[in-house]
């Protein structure tokens, strides 16, 4: 079975500053798929990026870009130009690719975001 | 619809009696899935259908839980003879896909306390 690891319970940080979120996972599989959720205080699970193991090349979107490592089994988020809206708890979550697979989530890191 | 939408947002019940939670997904979406998220957790699997087939319910924690999609489209999660481990927030995600996956798009999803 897989695992998703979040260490870090809080993070805090500035408007404008940089921030980055740890995750780890464990699998025994070669393919699958890494995704970072954000969940706002009103609860509806946002996807931010989505990372697929096979490329090697980091995904980004905009202000969110991940650093994967795949053969150390960590995918940490990296939120630039921090901005209020971002302030949510982040969800780290493991799909494989086989079938339909659900997802696997961490216990989540709850951003905060001071002016 | 635009998402997905379930009702309630929120649920009071005194332990032992029956709930039903209603999940509508994104129209035309085969894909559809139940969570369970505890108090500051991680969402957890429950179950997922595809179309109105059960393919996988090895997440319901207790012959309590019951889920069904008859006709493809709305679900229903009903939890008989509530308990307090119960309380958690039930979260629905939809994805177009079948097989192989697709991005889950979450609902908002139903706050329930037992008493």
């Amino acid at each position: 079975a897989q695992t998703v690891t979040q260490s870090q319970p809080e993070m805090s940080v500035q408007e404008a500053e940089t921030v980055t979120l740890s995750c780890t996972y464990d699998t025994s599989e070669s393919d699958y798929y890494l995704f970072w959720y954000k969940q706002p205080p009103s609860r509806q699970m946002i996807l931010v990026i989505r990372q697929e193991a096979y490329k090697q090349q980091n995904a980004t979107e905009n202000r969110f870009s991940v650093n994967f490592q795949k053969a150390a089994k960590s995918f940490s988020l990296k939120i630039s130009d921090s901005q209020l809206g971002d302030a949510a708890m982040y969800f780290c979550a493991y799909r494989s690719r086989a079938g339909y697979s659900t997802l696997t989530f961490g216990k989540g890191t709850m951003l905060l975001v001071s002016p | 619809g635009a998402g997905v939408s379930q009702s309630p947002r929120y649920k009071v019940a005194k332990r032992g009696q029956d709930v039903a939670l209603r999940c509508d997904p994104i129209s035309g979406h085969v894909s559809l899935f139940w969570y369970q998220q505890a108090l500051g957790q991680g969402p957890e699997f429950l179950t997922y259908f595809q179309n109105e087939a059960q393919l996988d319910k090895s997440g319901l924690p207790s012959d309590r839980f019951f889920a069904e999609r008859p006709e493809g489209s709305v679900s229903t999660l009903k939890i008989q003879r509530t308990q307090q481990e119960d309380s958690a927030v039930y979260l629905c995600a939809s994805s177009l896909a079948g097989l192989a996956g697709g991005e889950q798009f979450f609902g908002p999803g139903t706050r329930l306390t037992v008493l």
